[in-house]
C-alpha cells in the first residue's frame, strides 16, 4: 500500500469533452506530484504542490491542464476539451521533503 | 538538465538465471538522488530503492543488488537467481538535491521478460 488512491482508475472520454481525476494521499506528506505515462515509456513529470501551493509546472502542461490541491490534501487535476494525445496514463505520487516518492496505481485515460 | 538512459529497452532471460538492468544518468547537481521502480503488469509504480549521491556503497536486498559507480555515472541493477514474478518494466530515475522538489526524470525504462 503506497497511501495514494487515485479515482477514477479508468475513463474513456470522447475528444473535446473535460476531464477530472482525483488524487487522495492517505497520509499528509507536504508534497504532490502528477506525471504523466505514454504506452512504452517513461513516466513524465507535469507539476508539483507542496502543501497547497503550485510550486513547478512542466511545459508538457498546456493551457488545458490545470491542477489544485486545496487545503494541502486531496487533488484535482483536470484537462478540458481533450485530445487524442492527452491518452496516457496519470500518476499521482507524494512524499516529503528529501524522501523517496510513492506512486498511486495511476489513472488510464483513453480519448476517442 | 538531468538524463536518465537505459539503453536496454528488453531483456528476456530464463529462470534461475542472473541478469543486470543497466542505468545511465546525466546531472550537473552535486547532490542528487537515484531511484528504481519496478511497474508490473498492473500498471503500479513500485518503489525498489533510493541511493543518495554521497553513498556510493553497493546494496543487496535479497535476490537484489545495486551498484552505484559515480566515476561512471552509472546506477545498474541486478537480480539474481530471477523468476517469473520479476517479469515486469523496471525504471531508473534520478532527482536532484533536496531544493530541487524532488521531482524525478525517468529512464525510457527496461522491460525484463523471465520465462520458466
Amino acid at each position: 500500500d503506497t497511501g495514494v488512491s487515485q479515482n477514477p482508475r479508468h475513463k474513456i472520454t470522447k475528444r473535446g469533452q473535460n476531464v477530472t481525476f482525483r488524487c487522495d494521499p492517505i497520509s499528509e506528506h507536504n508534497r504532490l506530484y502528477w506525471y504523466r505515462q505514454t504506452l512504452g515509456q517513461g513516466p513524465e513529470f507535469l507539476t508539483y504542490f507542496q502543501n497547497e501551493a503550485q510550486l513547478e509546472k512542466s511545459r508538457l502542461l498546456s493551457d488545458r491542464f490545470s491542477a489544485e490541491r486545496p487545503k494541502g490534501s486531496f487533488s484535482t487535476l483536470e484537462i478540458q476539451r481533450t485530445e487524442q494525445g492527452d491518452s496516457a496514463m496519470y500518476l499521482c505520487a507524494h512524499g516529503r521533503s528529501g524522501n523517496t516518492i510513492y506512486f498511486g496505481e495511476g489513472s488510464w485515460l483513453t480519448v476517442v | 538538465a538531468q538524463k536518465v538512459t537505459q539503453a536496454q529497452t528488453e531483456i528476456s532471460v530464463v529462470e534461475k538465471e542472473d541478469v543486470t538492468l543497466d542505468c545511465v544518468y546525466e546531472t550537473r547537481d552535486t547532490t542528487y538522488y537515484l531511484f528504481w521502480y519496478k511497474q508490473p503488469p498492473s500498471g503500479e509504480l513500485v518503489f525498489l530503492i533510493r541511493r543518495n549521491s554521497f553513498d556510493e556503497q553497493n546494496e543487496i536486498s535479497g535476490r537484489y543488488s545495486w551498484n552505484f559507480q559515480k566515476s561512471t555515472s552509472s546506477f545498474n541493477f541486478t537480480i539474481t537467481a530471477s523468476q517469473v514474478v520479476d517479469s515486469a518494466v523496471y525504471f531508473c530515475a534520478l532527482s536532484g538535491g533536496y531544493n530541487a522538489g524532488n521531482m524525478l526524470t525517468f529512464g525510457g525504462g527496461t522491460r525484463l521478460m523471465v520465462k520458466p
